[in-house]
């Protein structure tokens, strides 16, 4: 079945520093790719996405582009901040009716 | 503007009571779903209901029963609250076409003693 492969947490970085959260992905067709955001004592909001192969996906300075040929759907950030703080899930709308498949979240800790 | 709304945004249980957790959207999608997420863990899936009358089991849904009121309303009931059901609660919806994204509550953090 389909699947979705996130590096394990937490990554902890400096302020400024580049940022890149690795995603890996199996899946029967052709998915749309999601990575989301979960702030602390929040719900998981939309970050980007990305519907087909070679679209980047761009939001708050982060950004991802959807590699079929590498299965992948990495998430990087030139210069990341504090508030950047937070857990990271990468999806793919796949499976029965379409229904996310999610990773097993990132925690990232971004310090000052 | 409201999105996904849950409620109650906390609760606390005794071992074998129940409760019902309360879901509702108004962005007209077919789609809804239950996740729970526990600490250091991803979300996992416990029902979703892919259209009005119709709700499918997930990847943990022993101990749950869920129900789809209308097209807005999903509700997740826990009919004998157990300590392993300590969790934080999150309802989902979104369209059923597949490059649309989901929309998700604030979360309902339960806690059983």
């Amino acid at each position: 079945g389909d699947s979705v492969t996130q590096m394990e947490g937490p990554v902890t970085l400096s302020e400024e520093a580049f940022l890149t959260i690795n995603c890996t992905y199996t899946a029967t067709g052709y998915p749309s790719l999601f990575w989301y955001v979960q702030y602390p004592g929040e719900g998981l909001q939309l970050l980007l996405k990305a519907t087909k192969a070679d679209d980047k996906g761009s939001n708050k300075g982060f950004e991802a582009t959807y590699r079929k040929e590498t299965t992948s759907f990495h998430l990087e950030k030139g210069s990341v901040q504090v508030s950047d703080s937070a857990v990271y899930f990468c999806a793919l709308s796949g499976g029965s009716n379409y229904q996310l498949i999610w990773g097993a979240g990132t925690k990232l800790i971004i310090k000052p | 503007n409201a999105g996904v709304t849950q409620t109650p945004k906390f609760q606390v249980l005794k071992t074998g009571q129940s409760m019902t957790l309360q879901c509702a959207q108004d962005m007209n999608h077919n789609s809804m779903y239950w996740y729970r997420q526990d600490p250091g863990m991803g979300l996992r899936l416990i029902y979703y209901s892919a259209s009005e009358g119709t709700t499918d089991k997930g990847e943990v849904p022993n101990g749950y029963n869920v129900s789809r009121l209308n097209k807005r309303e999903f509700s997740l009931r826990l009919e004998s609250a157990a300590p392993s059901q300590t969790s934080v609660y999150f309802c989902a919806s979104k369209t059923g076409t597949p490059n649309t994204e989901a929309f998700f509550g604030q979360g309902t953090r339960l806690t059983v003693v």
